[in-house]
């Protein structure tokens, strides 16, 4: 199975954009699609994109997704950040029929 | 929003079995799939096992051969047997559910049961 890579920590101050990437390791990073999770502390993640770039209702769209095959990595984009926005981000794709996530990120709000 | 609702955490001894269960009355229809991913304390997200329509199961490797899911699609309920639990069992369990809408399937979260395995 494939891996995937994020980094482990972000930080970025309120009303500026932040982009986390998710990087394959092996395969195509377009091959499946690629979910996007919020956990705030304390809480159950939440789905901010789905299908690399869907957002749910509900979601603001200031989240944005998307996927660049040149770099093998889907990239969740947020921008003007909010202090509620804080929280960890964690990716998510298919090996099949198999689910994969990626470790997470936590984002600080500062 | 709609809900799912896990049910049967708890604390059991190692080697011991528990069963969760997760229901989602409001999803009774377009329901593509059903998951369970768990979270140790402070640590990241780790898929369990998830269940197409019909009766494709599929388990991640560190719960493979211990645990079950089964389904009941009358229910629309999710069930877990876990059996030989170990110490590194202990995590929240989330139930997610893969509503189809207009072509497209949207994950929806539950709000996690806790399963301790300690002496």
């Amino acid at each position: 199975n494939f891996v995937l890579t994020q980094p482990h920590s972000v930080s970025e101050s309120p009303g500026r954009t932040i982009t986390i990437s998710c990087t394959r390791s092996s395969g195509t990073i377009a091959s499946n699609y690629v979910q996007w999770y919020q956990q705030r502390p304390g809480s159950s993640p939440t789905t901010v994109i789905y299908e690399n770039n869907q957002r749910p209702s509900g979601v603001p769209d200031r989240f944005s997704g998307s996927i660049d095959t040149s770099s093998n990595s889907a990239s969740l984009t947020i921008s003007g950040l909010k202090t509620e926005d804080e929280a960890a981000y964690y990716c998510h794709s298919y090996d099949g029929a198999i689910w994969i996530f990626g470790g997470g990120t936590k984002l600080t709000v500062l | 929003e709609a809900q799912l609702v896990e049910s049967g955490g708890g604390l059991i001894q190692p080697g011991g079995s528990l069963g969760l269960s997760c229901a989602a009355p409001e999803f009774t229809v377009n329901t593509n799939y059903m998951s369970w991913v768990r979270q140790a304390p402070g640590k990241g997200l780790e898929w369990v096992s998830v269940n197409y329509n019909g009766d494709n199961t599929y388990y991640g490797d560190s719960v493979k051969g211990r645990f079950t899911t089964s389904r009941d699609y009358s229910k629309n309920t999710l069930y877990l047997q876990m059996n030989s639990l170990r110490a590194d069992d202990t995590a929240v369990y989330y139930c997610v559910l893969g509503r189809e809408m207009v072509g497209t399937t949207i994950p929806y979260w539950g709000q996690g049961t806790l399963v301790t395995v300690s002496s």
